[in-house]
């Protein structure tokens, strides 16, 4: 049973445009969220991460939304550029529980030039 | 900072076969964490470790799987028999605080004919 989900497997989106990249969860005990970055051969790099008593936070380029009543956050990367095409990997964690990460499959974001 | 470091990069071997992974933890954090990706599941929790101490393995899948961690700085994960269907990216990550990102290694590709 997937504990957090990334529906979309692929993105593809034009360099300069926004990349808004999604991710569901089923657990409402989750208070903490990350994003991952992962290119081919490498481990996942952490991109931006946002506490469940928050609904925003901001990075330079990146963004990461809550939404605790639908269970749901999403990435948004603006403006997307080519080095931005990886695996993106959402993440949830209880942090008052077991420091335990769960993450979801991943989206393949391809920005286009 | 060297960063989390695994060994080998890449592993192939024949079913039945044991198989030995090793992860260099960043010196100074205290949790360890092995991960497997695979399309269909993503980046699954195997087992994680603090100071030392196994503290959750209930993602382990079966008695074939085993890890350890004789101190701060090295930790194995085996698999004995090994079979096709363990064939995956193995990733260890280490993270300072039970608050902290983790830092994720390049992983192990492990083939198994």
């Amino acid at each position: 049973d997937q504990q957090v989900k990334q529906n979309s497997p692929s993105l593809s989106v034009q360099e300069g445009r926004i990349s808004i990249l999604n991710c569901d969860y089923t657990n409402s005990m989750f208070d903490y969220f990350l994003w991952y970055k992962k290119y081919p051969a490498e481990g996942p790099t952490f991109l931006i991460s946002i506490s469940s008593i928050k609904d925003k936070n901001e990075d330079g380029r990146f963004t990461v939304f809550l939404n605790k009543s639908a269970k749901h956050l999403s990435l948004h990367i603006v403006p997307s550029q080519p080095g931005d095409s990886a695996v993106y990997f959402c993440a949830a964690s209880l942090i008052s529980g077991t420091y335990k990460y769960i993450f979801g499959t991943g989206t393949r974001l391809k920005v286009l030039a | 900072d060297a960063g989390v470091i695994q060994s080998p990069r890449h592993e192939v071997t024949e079913m039945g076969q044991e198989v030995t992974l090793r992860c260099k933890p960043i010196s100074g954090h205290d949790y360890l964490f092995w991960y497997r990706q695979t399309m269909m599941r993503g980046l699954e929790l195997l087992i994680y470790f603090n100071n030392n101490v196994p503290i959750d393995d209930s993602g382990m899948p079966e008695d074939r799987f085993s890890a350890k961690m004789p101190n701060a700085s090295f930790s194995t994960l085996k698999i004995q028999p090994s079979e096709p269907r363990d064939s995956a990216v193995y990733f260890c990550a280490s993270g300072r605080t039970a608050y902290s990102p983790l830092h994720f290694g390049n992983g192990t590709r492990l083939t198994v004919t």
